[in-house]
């Protein structure tokens, strides 16, 4: 099970809206509507920030939101904060009980 | 509010075993609708998923891994336990337990310990 592709990095100005796509197969991203997005900062857990392709869970700010195109998943932040920089990372169920995480995407506020 | 914590050896010698332990706290580990799971993450790398056990013993494995990789779980103690065997420096990663949200297949991780760092050296 190779992981999900991700752009290495992403950028944008605050108030400005950005993607990050997670690329799979037809095996995992294209076969279920299971992709979930974490947020990660520096020395810290990952959190939740999306489930089931476009859920957002309670408290998480509705800036983000999640959605799907054939074997490409993705994730859009609006309204660019300061706060939004950190580390995002996909992660699919590809069958089986089998999750696979994509390689990350480092975002960078300008 | 549900709780992990990771615990175990931060320093491992290469061929030998990894074991780690995570305690659940403000909830039960038999709950019907929930896997427990655990992620590695090699310093400055991505996430790595390794493995889910169900309560009642049920283990799903990464299969990049599944030959090394063994997941257990006490119910008597709300823990689950990974061991990895024959470790090498590229298992040094910081390992974290997650609850896996399984209710209608979904497969999520929505609650993680703050995971702990285990270095392979000699």
């Amino acid at each position: 099970q190779s992981a999900l592709t991700q752009p290495a990095s992403v950028s944008g100005s605050p108030g400005q809206s950005i993607t990050i796509s997670c690329t799979g197969t037809s095996s995992d991203v294209g076969n279920y509507n299971l992709v979930s997005w974490y947020q990660q900062y520096p020395g810290k857990a990952p959190k939740l920030m999306i489930h089931e392709v476009s859920k957002r869970p309670s408290g998480v700010s509705n800036r983000f939101s999640g959605s799907k195109s054939g074997n490409t998943a993705s994730l859009t932040i609006s309204g660019l904060q300061a706060e939004d920089e950190a580390d995002y990372y996909c992660c699919s169920y590809a069958g089986n009980s089998i999750l696979v995480f994509g390689g990350g995407t480092k975002l960078t506020v300008l | 509010q549900l709780q992990l914590q990771e615990s175990g050896p931060g320093l491992v010698k290469p061929s030998e075993t990894l074991s780690l332990t995570c305690t659940v706290s403000g909830g039960s580990i038999t709950s019907s609708t929930h896997y427990w799971g655990w992620i590695r993450q090699p310093p400055g790398k991505g996430l790595e998923w390794l493995g889910n056990i169900y309560y009642n013993g049920n283990t799903y494995y990464s299969p990049s891994l599944r030959s090394r990789v063994t997941v257990s779980v006490d119910t008597s103690k709300n823990q689950f336990s990974l061991k990895l065997t024959s470790v090498t420096a590229a298992d040094t990663a910081v390992y974290f337990c997650a609850r896996v949200e399984v209710a209608t297949s979904n497969n999520y991780f929505d609650y993680w310990g703050q995971g702990t760092l285990v270095t392979v050296s000699s």
